[in-house]
């Protein structure tokens, strides 16, 4: 049963253009979002969080905004760049009890940005 | 010199043959986790340890065993490889202070024939 779900399996974007990456969970519990960022031959890197308790998180060219009531997050890059060109993975926690530390995580998303 | 480090970094082995991942961390985390990747998967977690005398099982931890052998030590044990644990194997380490962000190392490309 796949709690984090991202269902675009890859997405194609012009140099300058807002990217979006979508994903939903189902996991009541999950209280803390991650996205993580993936170039070939190399681990995932930590790319910008949020809480529950907020719906929205900016980081220069990174957004992520969060649905609670449709369980539902995203992560916005403006403007895109060639450099952005990664897999993407969502990942949630949920922070309380014996849980804690543990991510779930998406399928991940090929993002490519055109020149 | 990166502060999550695995080794191998790719490796070939037989059908049946004992294996073990290794991973060291100089990030002084106490946490450490062993995931794979597989396509269209996304990161799925094997096994975490929370302290050095702590073992947890992760969600596919069958066919799986680990050690951790000190706080900056976290091995991974194929007992007996078959071919559909071929995957890139990566560990991880977080901080208990801090919100949940994990730090990879650079991946395991294990391949079973």
């Amino acid at each position: 049963d796949q709690q984090v779900k991202q269902n675009s399996p890859s997405l194609s974007v012009q140099e300058g253009r807002i990217s979006i990456l979508n994903c939903d969970y189902t996991n009541s519990m999950f209280d803390y979002f991650l996205w993580y960022k993936k170039y070939p031959a190399e681990g995932p890197t930590f790319l910008i969080s949020i809480s529950s308790i907020k719906d929205k998180n900016e980081d220069g060219r990174f957004t992520v905004f969060l649905n609670k009531s449709a369980k539902h997050l995203s992560l916005h890059i403006v403007p895109s760049q060639p450099g952005d060109s990664a897999v993407y993975f969502c990942a949630a926690s949920a922070t309380g009890g014996t849980s804690y530390g543990k991510l779930t995580f998406g399928q991940g998303t090929i993002l490519t940005v055109h020149p | 010199d990166a502060d999550v480090t695995q080794t191998p970094r790719n490796r070939i082995t037989k059908t049946g043959k004992r294996i073990m991942l290794e991973c060291s961390q100089t990030k002084g985390h106490d946490r450490m986790y062993w995931y794979r990747q597989d396509p269209g998967l996304g990161l799925r977690l094997i096994y975490y340890s929370f302290d050095v005398k702590d073992i947890n099982k992760g969600e596919i931890s069958d066919g799986y065993s680990v050690s951790r052998q000190a706080q900056a030590k976290f091995s991974l044990s194929l007992e007996s490889a078959i071919p559909n644990q071929t995957a890139l194997y990566f560990c991880a380490t977080s901080d208990r202070t801090s919100h949940t962000e994990a730090f990879f190392g650079q991946g395991t490309r294990l391949t079973v024939v």
